[in-house]
C-alpha cells in the first residue's frame, strides 16, 4: 500500500500523560499536514511541513503540541500534558511538490480519560 | 471566523436521486476547491476538484458547479446509491501555496435504499 500510514490507529491514554503518534507520508511527496479533526466538524489545519522544515503552524497548536520531520520522511507529533479537550482524530496528509491534491491518512484516534 | 460554510448539515436521498451540497467561501485568495468524501473510522478520501477558471467539472456521476462571483460552489451527485452514504467535506486552499486546506463542516449523506 503505498498511501499514507499512520501509527497508532487508536490511543488511549490518561490526562495529563504525553503521546506521540507517527506519520508515514507517499514515499515522493515533499510536504506533509497535520489536521485535528473532532466529531461533527471538518479537519482543522495544524502544522505544515516541507522536507524537514516547518513553515506554518497554526494557532490551534499549543506549546504542548510539537511536530518533526527529521529526514524530510515521515513525521512525529507529540502532545505533552494531555487534556481532555485533545480528545479527537489527528489525520495526516501529503501532498507533492509541484502542487496537487492533499492525500489523507486514515488518521489517529485520541481519547482521553 | 468560518472561512468555508458548507450547507445543509445532513441530507437524505432516495436511491437513484439527485444529491445537492452546497458551499461558500469569503477569502478571495482561495484559488483550489477540492470536495473530500469520509466514509466512518477512515481519513478523508479526494473525490474531485476545480479551479475557478472553469463554471463546471464533472467526473462519473459526480459534478462540481463554481460561480466565481457568487463565491460559491456545490457538488451534484446523480444516481446517488447507497455506497454514496458518507460525510462530504468541501474544503478551499490558495492554489499558490498549495498549503493549508480550510474545511466546511461537512455534510452527513445517507441514501436510502
Amino acid at each position: 500500500d503505498t498511501g499514507v500510514s499512520q501509527d497508532p490507529r487508536h490511543k488511549i491514554t490518561k490526562r495529563g500523560q504525553n503521546v506521540t503518534f507517527r506519520c508515514d507520508p507517499i514515499s515522493e511527496h515533499n510536504r506533509l499536514y497535520w489536521y485535528r479533526q473532532t466529531l461533527g466538524q471538518g479537519p482543522e489545519f495544524l502544522t505544515y511541513f516541507q522536507n524537514e522544515a516547518q513553515l506554518e503552524k497554526s494557532r490551534l497548536l499549543s506549546d504542548r503540541f510539537s511536530a518533526e520531520r527529521p529526514k524530510g520522511s515521515f513525521s512525529t507529533l507529540e502532545i505533552q500534558r494531555t487534556e481532555q479537550g485533545d480528545s479527537a482524530m489527528y489525520l495526516c496528509a501529503s501532498s507533492p511538490d509541484n502542487g496537487g491534491p492533499q492525500h489523507f491518512g486514515d488518521g489517529t484516534r485520541l481519547s482521553i480519560l | 471566523q468560518q472561512q468555508v460554510k458548507q450547507s445543509p448539515q445532513s441530507l437524505i436521498v432516495q436511491k437513484g436521486g439527485i444529491s445537492i451540497i452546497n458551499c461558500a467561501y469569503e477569502n478571495t485568495a482561495f484559488d483550489y476547491f477540492p470536495w473530500y468524501q469520509q466514509f466512518p473510522g477512515k481519513g478523508p478520501a479526494l473525490l474531485i476538484a476545480i479551479r475557478p477558471d472553469v463554471s463546471e467539472k464533472k467526473e462519473g456521476r459526480f459534478t462540481i458547479s463554481f460561480n466565481k462571483s457568487a463565491k460559491q460552489f456545490s457538488l451534484h451527485i446523480m444516481d446517488s446509491q447507497p455506497g454514496d452514504s458518507a460525510t462530504y467535506f468541501c474544503a478551499a486552499t490558495p492554489i499558490s501555496g498549495y498549503s493549508t486546506l480550510t474545511f466546511g463542516k461537512g455534510t452527513m449523506l445517507l441514501v436510502s435504499p
